[in-house]
């Protein structure tokens, strides 16, 4: 089974700094994707970023972007720019590819303060 | 597109009441989720279908919970009888296929008191 390690509970940032958030995954698998979720306090969950692990090429969306190592199944997420918006919990999430038979599973979090 | 939409967005309910909850994926998603959110023990996934077949019900806590998908544009969550340990945010997702995106609706918070 695949596991999903968020080794940080808790990050704190001041405004306009850049932060990066660690994720680290277990799998034997060649073929999945990686994503990084948000949920601000209003509890919505919202896609952030994916990257699809064929591709050696970072993601980017705006000011977040991934560092994917995928020999060292290290999936870290980098905020530049960080504004007050960016509070929030950041799941890292894993997904295999599995014909019609695909689900996520997800870190624990990482909760994110911006600081004004 | 509207999103994934859930109803209620909140329920309120007596120990020993039956509740349901509706979720619509987004049109042309052929996978659907739902998940139970706590602080104690966080995002679970309870439920998962595919082409409106169930895949996996290994995450349903037990018999009182329930979970159907009678076509692609509707599924329920339901919990008969319900029992304050129920309360939580559940959310519905849908995934959509190449590339793989999961969409999650806004949650429906449930209090059972």
């Amino acid at each position: 089974a695949q596991t999903v390690t968020q080794s940080q509970p808790e990050m704190s940032v001041q405004e306009a700094e850049t932060v990066t958030l660690s994720c680290t995954y277990d799998t034997s698998e060649s073929n999945y994707y990686l994503f990084w979720y948000k949920q601000p306090p209003s509890r919505q969950m919202i896609l952030v970023i994916r990257q699809e692990a064929y591709k050696q090429q970072n993601a980017t969306e705006n000011r977040f972007s991934v560092n994917f190592q995928k020999a060292a199944k290290s999936f870290s997420l980098k905020i530049s720019d960080s504004q007050l918006g960016d509070t929030a919990m950041y799941f890292c999430a894993f997904m295999k590819l599995n014909f019609g038979n695909e689900k996520l599973t997800f870190g624990t979090g990482t909760r994110l303060t911006i600081i004004p | 597109d509207a999103g994934v939409i859930q109803s209620p967005r909140h329920e309120v309910t007596e120990m020993g009441q039956e509740v349901t909850l509706r979720c619509k994926p987004i049109s042309g998603h052929n996978s659907l989720f739902w998940y139970r959110q706590t602080m104690m023990r966080g995002l679970e996934l309870l439920i998962y279908f595919n082409n409106n077949v169930p895949i996996d019900d290994s995450g349903m806590p037990e018999d009182r919970f329930s979970a159907k998908m009678p076509n692609a544009s509707f599924s329920t969550l339901k919990i008969q009888p319900s029992e304050p340990r129920d309360s939580a945010v559940y959310f519905c997702a849908s995934l959509r296929d190449s590339p793989y995106e999961q969409y999650f609706g806004p949650g429906t918070r449930l209090t059972v008191t």
